[in-house]
């Protein structure tokens, strides 16, 4: 079964600041996704990014950007010019091929931004 | 276009008692999931569908049932609530069609059940 570690509880950022995001996962697959979601106080979760294993290119969306190690089984996420929005809870999550495609989520890591 | 709805969003039962979470998405997608989140965790899977008429078990699928008789509506039922299914239970759906965010899956805005 895969398993997805995030190791970082919590992390601190001041803003206008760039913050870096751990995520390892364990998978004997070739193929599959991984994605960043966000989930402020309201709940709601935010897909923020995602990575196709086969696309060795880093995937970015405006502030945000990944660095995807396949051989290290390593994911983080990189916020740059930090925002007061960005406090949040961020999920990594994995998506192999099992049956329905779901989702495996780490433990989440809490962003803080300070003013 | 309403993405995904959860009804309802709030909920207090005590032990025994039975209910049922209403998911709802307008977005004609094949696959929608039953999640629960416990404080300080990620997301796990409750159960899952990849289409009308279908379901099949996640990871902690003990104590729920679903359903699935409308393509748009996915129904989680607890029959007889216990202290440990206090949590915040998200529904979920992805396309399957073939197009660019079909590996994408949205997210509803989660319910919180509390049992006592």
């Amino acid at each position: 079964a895969q398993t997805v570690t995030q190791s970082q509880p919590e992390m601190s950022v001041q803003e206008a600041e760039t913050v870096t995001l751990s995520c390892t996962y364990d998978t004997s697959e070739s193929d599959y996704y991984l994605f960043w979601y966000k989930q402020p106080p309201s709940r709601q979760m935010i897909l923020v990014i995602r990575q196709e294993a086969y696309k060795q290119q880093n995937a970015t969306e405006n502030r945000f950007s990944v660095n995807f190690q396949k051989a290290a089984k390593s994911f983080s996420l990189k916020i740059s010019d930090s925002q007061l929005g960005d406090a949040a809870m961020y999920f990594c999550a994995y998506r192999g091929k099992a049956a329905g495609n779901k989702l495996t989520f780490g433990g989440g890591t809490r962003v803080l931004v300070k003013p | 276009n309403a993405g995904v709805t959860q009804t309802p969003k709030f909920r207090v039962l005590k032990t025994g008692q039975s209910m049922t979470l209403l998911c709802a998405q307008d977005m004609n997608h094949e696959y929608m999931y039953w999640y629960r989140q416990d404080p300080g965790m990620g997301l796990r899977l409750i159960h899952y569908s990849v289409g009308e008429g279908t379901t099949a078990k996640g990871e902690v699928p003990d104590g729920y049932n679903v359903s699935r008789l409308k393509k748009q509506n996915f129904l989680l039922g607890l029959e007889s609530a216990a202290p440990s299914q206090t949590s915040v239970y998200f529904c979920a759906s992805r396309d399957y069609s073939g197009g660019a965010h079909t590996d994408t899956q949205y997210f509803g805005p989660g319910t919180r059940l509390t049992v006592l």
